[in-house]
């Protein structure tokens, strides 16, 4: 079965940073791009992050440049968001998504997500 | 930046009705469009990709259309199962993926 399973999440005061992980089964991880897509309480989907399959190519919301760094370990199938300089406008569900076939592509595969609190 | 804009923002409907969601993209995206459907506390489920085609296991009764920057999302005969909230998505050769504010399907 496709799997994808995020992890890291938690609270964290404004100017901290956090790393989530999400965890990639039942395909073959280092052939899809992954993304990270975040969703504010009560609010709508917003894109975070892409990278491709190799890792050598990454994309970011102009929100999050310079902030956040996105990455994978294709030997763990493990896709990470190391997300510096949080935000109290971070907070979010934060999601791992799955790339259909390239990486400009709607995404299929979506994980539970991780929620994400950024507070004083 | 492309700008994604959905109506209506809620749709109010009943079982069997067929209904239309409309997604407007603020410069042309070809066909590079998906569907998505969201459920509260749940993750977004892929339902329409390349503006038409269907994702795989997706029920037919629901259909997407349109080319360049209006799109549209058909449900034929709306079940009690599709009331839920939908997102279109671009996605286009500029590496920038933008979301519509979502359509929240209720019961009438």
């Amino acid at each position: 079965e496709v799997q994808l399973l995020e992890s890291g999440g938690g609270s964290v005061q404004p100017g901290g940073s956090l790393r989530l992980s999400c965890a990639a089964s039942g395909f073959t991880f280092s052939s899809y791009a992954m993304n990270w897509v975040r969703q504010a309480p009560g609010k709508g989907l917003e894109w975070v992050s892409s990278l491709s399959g190799s890792g050598g190519s990454t994309y970011y919301a102009d929100f999050v440049k310079g902030r956040f760094t996105i990455s994978r370990d294709n030997s763990k199938n493990t896709l990470y968001v190391q997300m510096n300089s949080l935000r109290v406008e971070d907070t979010a569900v934060y999601y791992c998504a799955k790339s259909r076939t390239g990486i400009a592509d709607a995404f299929d595969i979506w994980g539970q997500g991780t929620m994400v609190t950024v507070s004083s | 930046d492309i700008q994604m804009t959905q109506s209506p923002s809620t749709l109010s409907a009943s079982v069997g009705d067929r209904v239309t969601i409309t997604c407007r993209a603020s410069q042309s995206i070809i066909n590079w469009l998906a569907w998505y459907q969201q459920k509260p506390g749940k993750a977004p489920k892929l339902l329409i990709y390349k503006a038409s085609s269907l994702e795989s296991g997706v029920p037919s009764r629901f259909s997407g259309s349109g080319s360049g920057t209006e799109f549209s999302l058909t449900i034929s005969s709306l079940q009690p199962d599709d009331f839920a909230t939908y997102y279109c998505q671009q996605y286009n050769n500029y590496f920038t993926w933008t979301f519509g504010q979502g359509t929240k399907v209720e019961i009438k």
